[in-house]
Formats: structure tokens, C-alpha cells, sequence
């Protein structure tokens, strides 16, 4: 089974409306964090957002927040007033395991998102 | 960017050839990732380092070795390279902001072709 499944292979969006990229996650650890990150066309990987296993509040970096529903195992990224930079590949991503553990990344495939002007 | 730098950027090499990748950091952290992306597996990890000369295996590992002799430099080696390792190539540092440990920073990508 998966451990990270985005359902969305690709959006369209018009500027400026609220967009939210789905992620379901997979785990039986009861600390694991939780990631997004945006890939622009020019193939960097940026990191967006962090949500910790026992944060109580949903996390938010300026236009984006992580809707966290950890009943449901969903971590939703929510990017607020699109803007044509926003386009790009978004990738989920889950640490297993303690915070302070070396544990690396398992990524979700993926969601194209393409704001339209 | 947290200082990371990884080289080279872009290589092709032939079908049976060793190839190192190299990722270089300034910045002392202990943690640091090499992870492969390939169309439709989004990214998965290779190895993993947790100090000097302390690696560990990733998810798929199968025809890689690392090393890490100094803390600044972490080295991918495709010890007999196959066409199947062809593919864009990450590495990530742990960095800690604040108090929290997070993969904030993965360099720029090298983007191997073997032939």
C-alpha cells in the first residue's frame, strides 16, 4: 500500500481563487511529520510547509496552510489568492519515526498544478 | 539555499561505467539524503547519512553505495551504472529552524543519462 497518495495528477485553477491539493497518508507510528513541497518547470525543489504528528494547530506559512485531519489521516495543502507562480509540480511527503530520528522522505507521486490567468 | 551544492549538474555515461555524484554542504548538518526522481514515483530514497562514515540504506538502494568521509560531502556511486539508474538525482540536508528538525533544503539536482 501506499504510504503517501495524492489523488489529483493535475488541476486547473483561474488566479486568485483558494486551491487545495489533496494527500492521504499511511502510517502506524503515532509521531511522524508531515511535508509539502513545490517543484517549479525549472526542476528545484522548494520547501513549502511542515506539520508535526502532535501539533495541535494546523500549520501555516503565509499563503499556505495544511489543513491537518489526523482522524482521517489527510494533510490537504491550501494555497489562498493563487497567483500565476504558483504553477508547478506539489509533493506530499512523510518522515516516519521521532523528529530528532535520521529517517528520510516518502514522497506522494505528485500534483500538476496549472494557474490559469 | 542552506549551501548546498551537488555536481556535476547534467552527465551521460555509458552502460557498465562508474559514476559518483557528489553533494557538498557549508554548513555542518549532520543529516543529509540522496533521493532519485523518476515520471510517477514523485521522489524515493537512496541512502541516507546520520554522521561521518554513518550511512544507511533507503528505499531503494540496489546498485548504490555512499560514502561520507567528512561531514561536508556526501557521495552517491553507481558502481556499474544501468540504464535503469538513469534519472534526476536530490540531495537533502536536515536543518534545524527553531525548534523543529525539517528537510528544508535539497540541492539543485544532478540529472544523469546512461546510455
Amino acid at each position: 500500500a501506499q504510504k503517501i497518495t495524492q489523488t489529483q495528477p493535475g488541476m486547473f485553477v483561474q488566479e486568485k481563487e483558494a486551491v487545495t491539493l489533496d494527500c492521504t497518508y499511511d502510517t502506524s507510528d503515532q509521531s511522524y511529520g508531515l511535508f509539502w513541497y513545490k517543484q517549479p518547470s525549472s526542476g528545484e525543489m522548494i520547501f513549502l510547509i511542515y506539520q508535526g504528528s502532535y501539533d495541535e494547530q494546523n500549520a501555516t506559512e503565509g499563503r499556505y496552510s495544511l489543513n491537518f485531519q489526523k482522524a482521517r489521516k489527510s494533510a490537504n495543502l491550501v494555497i489562498s489568492a493563487s497567483q500565476l507562480g504558483d504553477s508547478a509540480m506539489y509533493f506530499c511527503a512523510m518522515r516516519e519515526g521521532q523528529e530528532g530520528g535520521a529517517d528520510g522522505l516518502t514522497f506522494g507521486k505528485g500534483t500538476h498544478l496549472i494557474i490559469q490567468p | 539555499d542552506a549551501g548546498i551544492t551537488q555536481s556535476p549538474r547534467h552527465k551521460v555515461t555509458e552502460t557498465g561505467t562508474p559514476v559518483t555524484l557528489r553533494c557538498h554542504q557549508t554548513e555542518n548538518h549532520r543529516y543529509m539524503y540522496w533521493y532519485r526522481q523518476d515520471p510517477g514515483h514523485g521522489l524515493r530514497l537512496i541512502h541516507y547519512s546520520y554522521g561521518v562514515k554513518d550511512t544507511d540504506k533507503g528505499e531503494v538502494s540496489d546498485g548504490y553505495s555512499v560514502s561520507r568521509s567528512k561531514t561536508e560531502d556526501f557521495l552517491l556511486t553507481l558502481e556499474s551504472a544501468t540504464s535503469s539508474q538513469t534519472s534526476v538525482y536530490f540531495c537533502a540536508i536536515r536543518i534545524r529552524q527553531g525548534a523543529r528538525n525539517t528537510e528544508a533544503f535539497f540541492g539543485q539536482g544532478t540529472r544523469l543519462t546512461v546510455v
